[in-house]
């Protein structure tokens, strides 16, 4: 059972390249959210998707698009990546949202942006 | 929004009890306690929750105070494993409205 999977798990960018963050679980969960963590600081959300067709914007969500391919996948979206992009991204899941059930992270996504 | 408080920092012998301190005064009574911990270089592990009464599982314990206003993370005999940055969430128990936010934690370390 592999839980949450991200890939790449590191990733160098120019300053206007565009790249994709994926992130797929197993687990059969409903919701799904995407985090970022930068040096120092707690995680803050960037976008989630509560069930399958829906997204919506979290706290930080200007710079990035998302999508929700299926039940399974859930995917980060820089388009024009910039330096304040640098950071570790995490994809999480949960078997719902709006209820007590904890999160399953992956292990991350070190962006840096050059 | 309801936020949470914690020390930076604490320091634990290992094989010793180590009760983790939350504060939350403004909680609202739909909001579940969470806890979660990261090790270095990785992501945040959930450890446990709770909304009313006390829990306890493999993990931890986790003491939530009657007036919901504060909660205490109990490791009951800490390794060197579990140092880690834990944090203490509220998360809000409305569909739709997830706001699951992270403060920055306290960090834990353990004496050998």
């Amino acid at each position: 059972n592999a839980g949450v999977t991200q890939t790449p798990k590191f990733q160098v960018l120019k300053t206007g390249q565009s790249m994709t963050l994926q992130c797929a679980q197993d687990m059969n969960h409903n919701s799904m959210y995407w985090y970022r963590q930068d040096p120092g600081m707690g995680l803050r959300l960037i976008y989630y998707s509560a069930s399958e067709g829906t997204t919506d914007k979290g706290e930080v969500p200007n710079g990035y698009n998302v999508s929700r391919l299926n039940k399974r996948e859930f995917s980060l979206r820089l388009e024009s990546a910039a330096p304040s992009q640098t950071s570790v991204y995490f994809c999480a899941s949960s078997v719902d949202s709006g209820t007590g059930y904890g999160y399953t992270f992956g292990s991350g996504t070190r962006l840096t942006v050059v | 929004d309801a936020k949470t408080t914690q020390p930076n920092s604490m320091e634990s012998n290992e094989e010793e009890p180590v009760h983790l301190p939350c504060n939350h005064s403004t909680i609202s009574g739909t909001d579940y306690i969470h806890w979660y911990r990261q090790l270095p270089s990785q992501g945040p592990e959930y450890v446990i929750h709770g909304l009313t009464s006390n829990v306890n599982n493999r993990m931890a314990s986790l003491a939530i105070a009657e007036d919901r206003k504060s909660s205490t993370l109990i490791l009951h005999r800490a390794t060197l494993r579990d140092a880690a940055v834990y944090y203490c969430i509220l998360r809000h128990a409305n569909f739709g409205n997830e706001k699951l936010t992270f403060g920055t934690g306290t960090r834990l370390t353990i004496i050998p």
